[in-house]
């Protein structure tokens, strides 16, 4: 049973570039968080997709995009590149609204901005 | 935002010894939980408390929960090198939907 599968595992963009992270959720989720994780730091919430509609968001900017599909995969794009937007993005999926349970997550995406 | 604060920071320890793991938060939840992260990569889920739970065993490890003071502490027993990696609370609401709010981590460093 494959857990979270998150896609590509580096990057490194240049500033005002744009940029695509993918995630497959583990088999039978159907709700996919995204989260950025600055070095040293605990990881932020960014949105979460339920249904392929964004459920809530958190203290983002409107750079920070997503989209879910049909088959619950889901992407993190983010324009206009900032120094700041280098770090590790990560991927977890769910089921539902309130698990009981922990999430899932994927092994992230290292992104660097040069 | 950070929900709250681990503590200690940082911690070393040697093989055998027992880890413990300070987490506290700031608003009413509905269950707290600890990941741990090896070497900044993705958060493996290791236990699960609910805001009417105190205490909750797995294997080797020991969480308690006291909602009236906010906080939770993580005890991991007889440490043992692979232990060593970052641990994480992170807390889900009262009510709305589960994201989790993450503190900053302990770094636990565990010798042969």
């Amino acid at each position: 049973d494959a857990g979270v599968t998150q896609s590509p595992t580096h990057l490194i963009k240049t500033r005002g570039q744009q940029v695509t992270l993918r995630c497959s959720p583990k088999s039978g989720h159907d709700t996919v968080s995204w989260y950025q994780q600055a070095l040293g730091q605990g990881p932020q919430f960014i949105f979460q997709y339920y249904e392929e509609e964004e459920r809530q968001r958190g203290n983002f900017p409107d750079r920070f995009s997503g989209h879910q599909y049909p088959n619950y995969s889901s992407e993190l794009n983010v324009n206009a590149l900032l120094l700041g937007d280098s770090a590790l993005y990560l991927c977890a999926s769910s089921f539902g609204g309130r698990p009981n349970y922990g999430y899932t997550f994927g092994s992230g995406t290292r992104l660097t901005v040069v | 935002s950070q929900q709250g604060e681990e503590d200690p920071q940082a911690l070393s320890i040697q093989e055998g010894e027992n880890a413990t793991m300070n987490c506290s938060y700031k608003t009413s939840i509905n269950n707290l939980q600890w990941y741990r992260q090896n070497s900044g990569r993705g958060l493996v889920h290791l236990i699960l408390i609910r805001s009417n739970e105190r205490e909750k065993h797995s294997g080797r490890l020991r969480v308690t929960l006291d909602t009236s003071k906010k906080s939770s502490s993580l005890l991991i027993t007889a440490s043992r090198a692979a232990d060593t990696a970052s641990y994480f609370c992170a807390t889900t609401p009262n009510s709305g939907y589960s994201t989790l709010t993450f503190g900053k981590g302990t770094m636990l460093l565990v010798s042969p």
